[in-house]
Formats: C-alpha cells, structure tokens, sequence
C-alpha cells in the first residue's frame, strides 16, 4: 500500500526558513516523479514543485520559484522542500504526492495527508 | 500559464440524479487532463487521467469526456457518498495548473 508522510510543518515568522520532509513506503521511490501541492485555508489547490525519478526535471510554480527548492534522496525513501523567504501567503496545508510517471512531472496519484505551514509573526 | 475554469462552483443535487461539471483551458491541451475527487478533512483523490480513463477501484458512475479546451466530468447516478469537491488539472505544460473546484452537495 502506497504511503506518503509529510512532516516539518508547523508556525513560523515571515522572513523565516522551514523544510518539509514526506516519507514514501509501499513503492519504490525512484520509480517515479514527485510533487508538492498546497491548499490555502478554505481554498482550492495550488501545485507548487515536482521533480522527476532522478531529480533531471525540476520545475516550480511562479508563486515560489527563487524561493523554495524541492529535492529527493531515493536511498532514504525520502522527498524534501525547503522553504524560504516565507511569507504569510504561504500559509496552507502542504501535501506530498507520487505521480503516475517517473520521468514527467504530470499527473498525482496518490497523496499523503498533508503538513501545515503558518506564516505569521 | 493555462488558467482552468470550472462550472458550476457549487451545485446540489439528490440522490440518483445525473450531475455534470465542465472545465475549460485557456488554450489546448489535447487530452492531458485529469479530474481529483476531495472529501472534507481528507486528501485529493485521483479520479480520471487523460481526460476519460477511469482510475483503478473508481467506481463506474464516474467518467469524463473532451479534447481540446472543454472537458466534461460526470456523475451518472449521485451517491450520498460522493459529496465533495471535484477539481480538474491539466498536464500539458508546467507549471501544473487546477481548476477552482465544484462542491456537490446533496440534497
């Protein structure tokens, strides 16, 4: 059974860093591509980053692009983002979630439950 | 970026009743479209991929249908238990972009 735990979440002040980790079971990580998609409180969902099988296809939304960075480390069966430059527009409920495909960014499958990031001072 | 657009935001609808949502892109994305199924407190769930196949264990009440830049997703027979909000998102060029999301509600 596929498995994706988000985790590093939590409140913190504008201007600050913070990085979220998802933990994979059930496949084998470096099969397929990956994601980070947001929901602000009470609104829709929002992709944020992706990155392919063996991090060669890396690509952002505008909203955090210079700002955060997406990364995987197969071997740990692990998937990161690191956040900085946070600001209170950040704010949502951080999800994980495995794509379909290994080597294109396209398609979430499945999800974890998600981490919460608040921004606020 | 492609903008999609999703309609209604919201409806309700009883029990038994067909229901339909479209969603259209800002330009074409042939059939690289897939719609999400979210229930409250819970994460998205992947309904259909490449605008009409149907994901494994959904149920066959689900389909959708379109090429192009209009979509249509479809609840032949409402269930109690499909109350939720539906999204769609296209994959044809990054960044990945989302509908705004249809709640179905039940009478």
């Amino acid at each position: 059974e596929v498995q994706l735990v988000e985790s590093g979440g939590g409140l913190v002040q504008p201007g600050r860093s913070l990085r979220l980790s998802c933990a994979a079971s059930g496949f084998t990580l470096d099969d397929y591509a990956m994601h980070w998609v947001r929901q602000a409180p009470g609104k829709g969902l929002e992709w944020v980053s992706g990155i392919s099988w063996n991090s060669g296809r890396i690509a952002y939304a505008d909203s955090v692009k210079g700002r955060f960075t997406i990364s995987r480390d197969n071997a740990k069966n692990s998937l990161y983002l690191q956040m900085n430059s946070l600001r209170a527009e950040d704010t949502a409920l951080y999800y994980c979630a495995k794509d379909r495909f290994g080597e294109f960014i396209v398609c979430p499958d499945y999800w974890g439950q998600g981490t919460l990031v608040t921004v606020s001072s | 970026d492609i903008q999609m657009t999703q309609s209604p935001s919201s409806l309700s609808a009883s029990v038994g009743d067909r229901v339909t949502i479209t969603c259209q892109a800002s330009q074409d994305i042939s059939n690289y479209l897939n719609w999400y199924q979210q229930k409250p407190g819970k994460a998205p769930n992947l309904l259909i991929y490449d605008a009409s196949n149907l994901e494994t264990g959904v149920p066959s009440r689900f389909s959708g249908s379109g090429s192009g830049t209009d979509f249509t997703f479809t609840i032949s027979s409402l269930q109690p238990e499909d109350s939720a909000t539906y999204y769609c998102q296209q994959y044809d060029n990054l960044p990945l972009t989302f509908g705004g999301g249809t709640k179905v509600e039940i009478k």
